[in-house]
């Protein structure tokens, strides 16, 4: 079956314009999360989703938001653009929530603010 | 909170070498323990999990042991390929926090020169 999508693959906008990346999870998983990875911050985690519901978020600013679809697919948006937003934004999707639960990543979009 | 920290990179080896690469965490819950693969260009793959204390995961050759005395995760593979260059991420996702939330290592860049 297919596996996680992210569209777009690759983005170029500037500073102060906002954007959207969007994230089709695996068929039949209900669960889809977020996470930002830079050269210097690594990755870290945005926010996660399970049934439209956001049940978990990470420590970044106000300007980072999603959302998810009935049928699972998620967006996620930053608005005022920041050189220090450039990075590799990663979805991935679960059949569940919890601890045990693997994680399938998708390819990432990568984001360059300039 | 939760951290989790992962011997410095780069390492390059020969093939046929024995690899370690070193993972130590610190959870305020009873972490599940992972070890991600990110191949040049992609998202992240899960290449093997531990869920309690004394688990062993294993997976193509990699193996690592869920060590709660020492808070310890090592990933160990007998003999590397060429194949196996990646960037490795240790990660944890805790019983103490909601959903499925990961916290990631700084990853290590390995490279096996044939």
């Amino acid at each position: 079956k297919a596996g996680v999508t992210q569209t777009p693959r690759y983005l170029i906008k500037t500073r102060g314009q906002q954007v959207t990346l969007s994230c089709s999870p695996i068929s039949g998983h209900r669960s889809v999360s977020w996470y930002q990875q830079t050269p210097g911050q690594g990755l870290q985690f945005l926010f996660e989703y399970f049934s439209e519901t956001q049940r978990n978020k990470g420590n970044f600013p106000g300007r980072f938001s999603g959302r998810q679809f009935s049928n699972s697919r998620s967006e996620m948006n930053v608005s005022t653009l920041e050189l220090g937003d450039s990075a590799l934004y990663l979805c991935a999707s679960s059949n569940s929530i919890g601890v045990n639960t693997e994680a399938f990543f998708g390819q990432g979009t990568r984001l360059t603010v300039v | 909170g939760d951290s989790v920290t992962q011997m410095e990179g780069p390492v390059t080896l020969s093939e046929e070498a024995f690899l370690t690469i070193n993972c130590t965490y610190t959870a305020t819950g009873y972490p599940s323990l992972f070890w991600y693969v990110q191949y040049p260009g992609e998202g992240l793959q899960l290449l093997l999990k531990a869920t309690k204390a004394d688990d062993k995961g294993s997976n193509k050759g990699f193996e690592a042991t869920y060590r709660k005395e020492t808070t310890s995760f090592h990933l160990e593979k007998g003999s590397v390929q060429v194949s196996d260059s990646a960037v490795y991420f240790c990660a944890l996702s805790d019983k103490g926090t909601s959903g499925s939330r990961l916290t990631f290592g700084e990853g290590t860049q390995l490279t096996v020169n044939p």
